[in-house]
């Protein structure tokens, strides 16, 4: 069984389009993470999320929305697509947050034309 | 300026070889981690440390609290190690080093 799993693992759309990418984590863990991975490879994190506390990285527009129906699930809704939002979304999650290891995703591609 | 620097961005190696890849941050932090991430893009957690050394296999990661300063060291390098490696560190947010994609040639 995948520990973390993401749908789609593509995604072409097209701008002003609005989109969804789901995150599910069979690991029992508490705290979820939606990072974004731009063409340079450069990590950064959108979200993290456990039962108590949202954390947003103030960098991210308010279009992403982190939405979370139960622990085991963190799903990523993004409004009005733009060009530049085309990168690679990972999931991750950890038992608690922060001083703990991290298990991620496949990663979901998208591509907005 | 970004919070965490990784050194080198590249590296080529020949299997075999010793490796060194490392990591300055400028930020208090909790904890510091080396992820992997392949070729084909998954990303692997490799250490999470808050002080000291961990040892696994042919890895090994040491941190320099004092220093603010992290190492990543691959031992008998092979060609499946080509990676990229990246330092993140927790405090409160996660902060990502750019990466260093590292090639073993056989």
């Amino acid at each position: 069984d995948t520990a973390v799993s993401q749908t789609p693992k593509y995604l072409v759309t097209q701008m002003g389009n609005d989109k969804s990418i789901k995150c599910e984590q069979n690991l029992g863990h508490d705290t979820m993470y939606w990072y974004k991975q731009d063409s340079k490879k450069f990590l950064k994190i959108m979200f993290s999320y456990n039962n108590k506390e949202l954390i947003i990285n103030e960098t991210v527009p308010n279009r992403f929305s982190p939405k979370s129906p139960d622990k085991a699930h963190l799903n990523l809704h993004i409004n009005s697509l733009e060009l530049g939002d085309s990168a690679v979304y990972f999931c991750a999650s950890s038992p608690g947050q922060g001083k703990e290891t991290q298990y991620f995703g496949p990663g979901t591609r998208l591509l907005v034309l | 300026k970004n919070e965490v620097e990784q050194s080198p961005q590249n590296l080529t190696a020949q299997e075999g070889e010793f490796i060194t890849i490392n990591c300055s941050y400028s930020v208090g932090i909790s904890a510091l981690h080396w992820l992997q991430q392949h070729p084909g893009g998954g990303i692997v957690s490799l250490f999470m440390l808050s002080s000291g050394k961990k040892k696994h296999g042919r890895l090994i990661a040491t941190i320099n609290i004092q220093e603010k300063h992290s190492s990543l060291h691959i031992t008998a390098s092979h060609p499946r190690d080509s990676a990229v490696y990246i330092c993140a560190v927790s405090y409160g947010q996660f902060y990502f080093g750019t990466g260093t994609s590292l090639t073993v040639i056989p």
